[in-house]
């Protein structure tokens, strides 16, 4: 099946700096990239739709300029969490939709564990 | 997206067929059941997805009543790497609208 990828699993980062999380589709081109954040024990909360060349939807209550996507390709999508505070740790999870074949499946990342001190 | 409703958690033996349930009462006709599994601290997996058929896979099978209002994910013989949270989605296939919502899932407990 398609493979996606998310860099870094894990970062640790002071409160105050910015942390940037990459996701890619490794074998097929993302039209579509979603981005999830998940507290423990919690489910899968949405946090933003993006299409590639456009501008990120965003779900009601998240902030757009603290959390900064870029969707450049159709094979990378970026999160920024500028400003990082201790409230934004969590664990971070793409997906990506494709073009052709299998496109109505979403593909999730592995997930990149923030831990902001 | 429509909402989904399932028990939060089930236990089952392994190597019995682990049966878990969920309702989408305000399922629309374009929106599919899919199938989601997560296990602890990774990404989730897609296991299955169907309209109105019933379908089956290497993974699973996915019962959908007649009405659509509900549908059960089969697992048929469950063994203990089967333990994960397992999430159902209702989602239309139109990209813009397709996003999934998340639910609270079901924790399936396999026990030896």
């Amino acid at each position: 099946g398609a493979v996606v990828s998310q860099h870094p699993s894990r970062v640790i980062c002071k409160s105050g700096t910015s942390v940037k999380i990459e996701c890619r589709s490794l074998d097929f081109q993302a039209t579509t990239m979603f981005w999830y954040r998940q507290f423990p024990k919690k489910s899968l909360m949405l946090m933003a739709t993006s299409n590639e060349g456009s501008k990120a939807t965003y779900e009601q209550g998240v902030e757009k300029d603290k959390f900064l996507i870029n969707h450049a390709s159709l094979t990378l999508s970026t999160l920024t969490v500028t400003s990082a505070h201790p409230e934004d740790s969590s664990f971070y999870i793409c997906s990506a939709r494709g073009v052709g074949g299998r496109d109505y499946e979403q593909y999730f990342g592995p997930g990149t564990r923030l831990t902001v001190t | 997206d429509a909402k989904t409703t399932q028990p939060p958690s089930m236990d089952c033996a392994e190597g019995r067929a682990a049966n878990l349930p969920c309702n989408h009462s305000t399922i629309s006709g374009n929106e599919y059941v899919y199938w989601y599994r997560q296990i602890h601290s990774q990404g989730p997996q897609y296991i299955i997805h169907g309209l109105k058929n019933n379908e089956t896979n290497e993974m699973a099978s996915l019962i959908i009543t007649e009405d659509r209002k509900s549908s059960t994910l089969i697992l048929p013989h469950a063994t203990l790497r089967d333990t994960a949270v397992y999430y159902c989605i209702v989602s239309s296939l139109n990209t813009n609208a397709g996003k999934s919502t998340f639910g609270d899932g079901t924790t399936l407990t396999v026990k030896p």
